[in-house]
């Protein structure tokens, strides 16, 4: 159980164009999802948390103009970036916390979206 | 100073061995995570801790909230356990520890 699901795993776009990337939890509701971006051999860095219904909060550094986040719903969240730039080529990933039932694990992770811009 | 360093960076081992990935950190904490990363880049949760310790198969976690510092091993290594383990404080991450077993 608490599965989130992410797409796409992988994306190459030219420059100047926008990419969107979605993450669905399959069977619960993640009231707050997170967004990070890892570059090579680089730890991964919390972009944004997203929460259902309201707006998104960005951390220092990151352009909210530039990467829109959107949970409209309890199960789907969207991060997209806009007028992409070769610079924005990283590995984008999103995580939810997942609250009530049994469970080991507090996190769960998508799987990934490594994103191009060529 | 990093405020969430792991130990070693790189970690080689034959099948077998039990191995130990090391964290320590200066922020405050609520709960520590411990990720694993396949080559791939997907992130599976392997534990969440805020006290003591927990074991899932193969894999046991401790923390130590005094001393700021948390342990994963794995015992009986094998090579499907190559990949990054990443030690996470609420938002902040580790570097990672690279573990390559060899078979």
């Amino acid at each position: 159980g608490a599965v989130v699901s992410q797409h796409p795993s992988r994306v190459i776009c030219k420059s100047g164009t926008s990419v969107k990337i979605e993450c669905r939890s399959l069977d619960f509701q993640a009231t707050t999802m997170f967004w990070y971006r890892q570059f090579p051999k680089q730890s991964l860095m919390l972009m944004a948390t997203s929460n259902e219904g309201s707006k998104a909060t960005y951390e220092q550094g990151v352009e909210k103009d530039k990467f829109l986040i959107n949970h409209a719903s309890l199960t789907l969240s969207t991060l997209t970036v806009t007028s992409a730039h070769p610079e924005d080529s990283s590995f984008y990933i999103c995580s939810a916390r997942v609250t009530g039932g049994p469970s080991t694990y507090g996190y769960t992770f998508g799987s990934g979206t490594r994103l191009t811009v060529v | 100073k990093n405020e969430v360093e792991q130990s070693p960076q790189n970690l080689t081992a034959q099948e077998g061995e039990f191995i130990t990935i090391n964290c320590s950190y200066s922020v405050g904490i609520s709960a520590l995570h411990w990720l694993q990363q396949h080559p791939g880049g997907g992130i599976v949760s392997l534990f969440m801790l805020s006290s003591g310790k927990k074991k899932h198969g193969r894999l046991i976690a401790t923390i130590n909230i005094q001393e700021k510092h948390s342990s994963l091993h794995i015992t009986a290594s094998h090579p499907r356990d190559s990949a990054v383990y990443i030690c996470a404080v609420g938002i902040i991450f580790g570097k990672g520890t690279r573990l390559h077993i060899l078979p």
